[in-house]
């Protein structure tokens, strides 16, 4: 059983469309990030979710919505893409929000917007 | 002063050879340092990590080694092999419900 699984894994679709990302950790951990790795592979927080409740929502354009259903749950919802929104965005669990816990990543979607 | 510097970008490394990664930091609330190795098509995984209270920590062929004063921590990887070549990430963070600040990452390539 894949621990933090995230879908679809290729996602490649036209500027102005809307598209989703799913999101779903087995570890029973609190604690659910979406992260976005350029081309260059620098890794920056968009969000993070503790227990279903927002906690950090770093500068993001609000296109992008996050939603978590549930704590083994967390979505990412991307509005009107741009060019510059191709990236690979990963899905992190970690059992609290301590900084200091490990995070687990899923495998990544790679978004392409054309 | 929330950056993490990671140096070297790139590396490349004979089969058997040392490498070494190298980061600094400014902030010194910091309080946890880790490293995340990534493999290409997946995720980063953590590594290894270290506290301030020691100023080594050893797992296997990875060593972190930490230099409080000089605000700096490396990873060392001893007898390097291809399947070592990832692109590592070492980042910091202070205290509870802070968020880690992430290196810009280092491609290793071990040559065989």
């Amino acid at each position: 059983d894949t621990a933090v699984s995230q879908t679809p894994k290729y996602l490649v679709t036209q500027m102005g469309n809307d598209k989703s990302i799913k999101c779903e950790q087995n570890l029973g951990h609190d604690t659910m990030y979406w992260y976005k790795q350029d081309s260059k592979k620098f890794l920056k927080i968009m969000f993070s979710y503790n227990n279903k409740e927002l906690i950090i929502n770093e500068t993001v354009p609000n296109r992008f919505s996050p939603k978590s259903p549930d704590k083994a749950h967390l979505n990412l919802h991307i509005n009107s893409l741009e060019l510059g929104d191709s990236a690979v965005y990963f899905c992190a669990s970690s059992p609290s929000q301590g900084a200091g816990e490990k995070l687990f990543f899923g495998s990544g979607t790679q978004l392409s917007v054309l | 002063q929330q950056q993490v510097k990671q140096s070297p970008q790139s590396l490349i490394v004979q089969k058997g050879g040392i490498s070494i990664i190298n980061c600094a930091y400014e902030n010194t609330a910091f309080d946890y340092f880790p490293w995340y190795q990534q493999f290409p098509g997946k995720g980063p995984a953590l590594l290894i990590a270290i506290r301030p209270d020691v100023s080594e920590k050893k797992e296997g062929r990875f060593t972190i080694s930490f230099n409080k004063s000089a605000k700096q921590f490396s990873l060392h990887i001893m007898d390097s092999q291809p399947g070592d070549s990832a692109t590592y990430f070492c980042a910091a963070s202070r205290g509870s419900n802070y968020q880690l600040i992430w290196g810009a990452g280092t491609k290793l390539i071990i040559k065989p």
